[in-house]
């Protein structure tokens, strides 16, 4: 069965230092999408990043990275130079053959000076 | 970037009552949308698949009678809560999938329902 684990339910960091927010994916399928999005308190979903199972090099957007370890099924996102408005929920996401999305749980991170 | 649109961002309502929350795809066409709930501080659920012109396909455990999806058009899909209830009170979110597109998937600012 297609699952994403979060095991890190809280997370904090000093401004200004990296973070990093574990990910684990369970899939039988070759071929699959890793996302990772932010929610803020408004409830929005912002997208952050994707990893494509074929991909051969981990995805990087600004401030964010993607630790793509395809035999371990991580999708690690770090976060460099954590900022205040960095504080938010973040949900990893694997999509399969389709458009659908499955959710991890989820991990809050708490950004403080 | 693609916008989505949803509507009302929040709704109160009495129990017995329906309620409907739209879905738009503001500059865009959109084959496919999803529907998701969110309960407090936990993840998002998803709980159909809509397609434009066709059924809509839901998760296990969902009612369909319970949540009417109509997706009429290529930009609008509509989620009915219907006979609402306190337990029906959550945070509802929808996606879109740009047709043609690589699958990248576009939210909406979510909708959030409270039933007295």
């Amino acid at each position: 069965a297609q699952k994403i684990t979060q095991t890190q339910p809280g997370m904090f960091v000093q401004e200004k230092e990296a973070v990093t927010l574990d990910c684990t994916y369970d899939t039988s399928d070759p071929s699959y999408g890793l996302f990772w999005y932010k929610q803020p308190s408004s409830g929005e979903m912002i997208f952050l990043i994707y990893q494509g199972s074929y991909d051969q090099q981990n995805a990087t957007e600004g401030r964010y990275s993607l630790n793509f370890q395809k035999a371990r099924k991580s999708a690690n996102l770090v976060i460099s130079a954590s900022q205040l408005g960095d504080s938010a929920m973040y949900f990893c996401a694997m999509s399969l053959n389709t458009d659908k999305l499955i959710f991890g749980t989820g991990t809050r991170l708490q950004v403080f000076p | 970037g693609a916008v989505v649109s949803q509507h009302p961002s929040w709704v109160i309502c009495k129990s017995g009552t329906s309620v409907k929350i739209e879905c738009r795809s503001l500059d865009f066409q959109a084959t496919t949308m999803f529907w998701y709930r969110q309960f407090p501080k936990q993840s998002l659920m998803l709980m159909a698949t809509s397609n434009e012109g066709s059924k809509a396909t839901y998760e296990q455990g969902v009612e369909k009678d319970k949540f009417l999806i109509n997706h009429a058009s290529l930009t609008l899909s509509t989620l009915t809560v219907t006979s609402a209830h306190p337990e029906d009170s959550s945070f509802y979110i929808c996606s879109a999938a740009q047709t043609g597109s690589d699958g990248e998937l576009f939210f909406g600012e979510g909708s959030r329902l409270t039933v007295l």
